[in-house]
């Protein structure tokens, strides 16, 4: 069955530091992948994408994420966390052949002055 | 950027009574509109995939009859949740997608919050 897992349900992490979202998939064929952010009374944001070619992403607001087959895996990474990220991250798979989206249970991002 | 739009943004009904909620692309014309449901802490699950011009597709486990889905424009899709009752309170969030293609991006709505009373 078509299934990705974010392991962990909320991160607290200090301004400034280093980022690392987890986020494994269990698709049958080549997935799409994506992470989205939201953001209270906002729409979910695409954040960056994954389809083929370079395994490492690169995305909005200084967001990159790698895709390593091997492991199913498509982490979210940011070398330098602003307040502002504070929100809820979610990674998606999408079966190539329907655009669909499947989600993650999504990631809390807490934000330390 | 591409914008979607929901409307309401919350609402709150009786039980057994209908509710619809609107979903507009603002910029762009949408071939294909998705619907998702968000419980509070959990993950979007898509209830129905909807094309202009066309019946909706659901997602098993999904009553079409419970949730009527028109998408009568390039536009507009809409959501209508018929006789709801208290376990259908939830925030209903609307995605649309461009093109055809299979990878362009989809752009979300800021969702609905329905609670019945």
């Amino acid at each position: 069955a078509q299934s990705v897992t974010q392991p962990d349900i909320h991160i607290t992490v200090s301004e400034g530091a280093s980022l690392e979202l987890r986020c494994n998939y269990s698709y049958g064929a080549t997935p799409y992948l994506f992470w989205y952010v939201q953001s209270p009374g906002q729409g979910l944001q695409l954040l960056l994408k994954y389809f083929s070619g370079d395994t490492l992403v690169q995305g909005i607001k200084g967001f990159e994420a790698e895709f390593k087959r091997s492991q199913s895996s498509f982490n979210l990474r940011k070398p330098s966390v602003h307040w502002s990220d504070a929100a809820e991250y979610f990674c998606a798979v999408g079966p190539s052949n329907t655009g669909k989206l499947i989600f993650g249970q999504g990631t809390t991002l807490q934000v330390k002055p | 950027g591409a914008v979607v739009s929901q409307h309401p943004s919350w609402v709150i009904c009786k039980s057994g009574t209908s509710v619809k909620i609107e979903c507009r692309s603002l910029d762009f014309q949408a071939t294909t509109m998705f619907w998702y449901r968000q419980f509070p802490k959990q993950s979007l699950m898509l209830m129905a995939t909807s094309n202009e011009g066309s019946k909706a597709t659901y997602e098993q486990g999904v009553e079409k009859d419970k949730f009527l889905i028109n998408h009568a424009s390039l536009t507009l899709s809409t959501l209508t949740v018929t006789s709801a009752h208290p376990e259908d309170s939830s925030f209903y969030i609307c995605s649309a997608r461009p093109g055809l293609a299979l990878t362009d991006t989809q752009y979300f709505g800021p969702g609905t919050r329905l609670t019945v009373l």
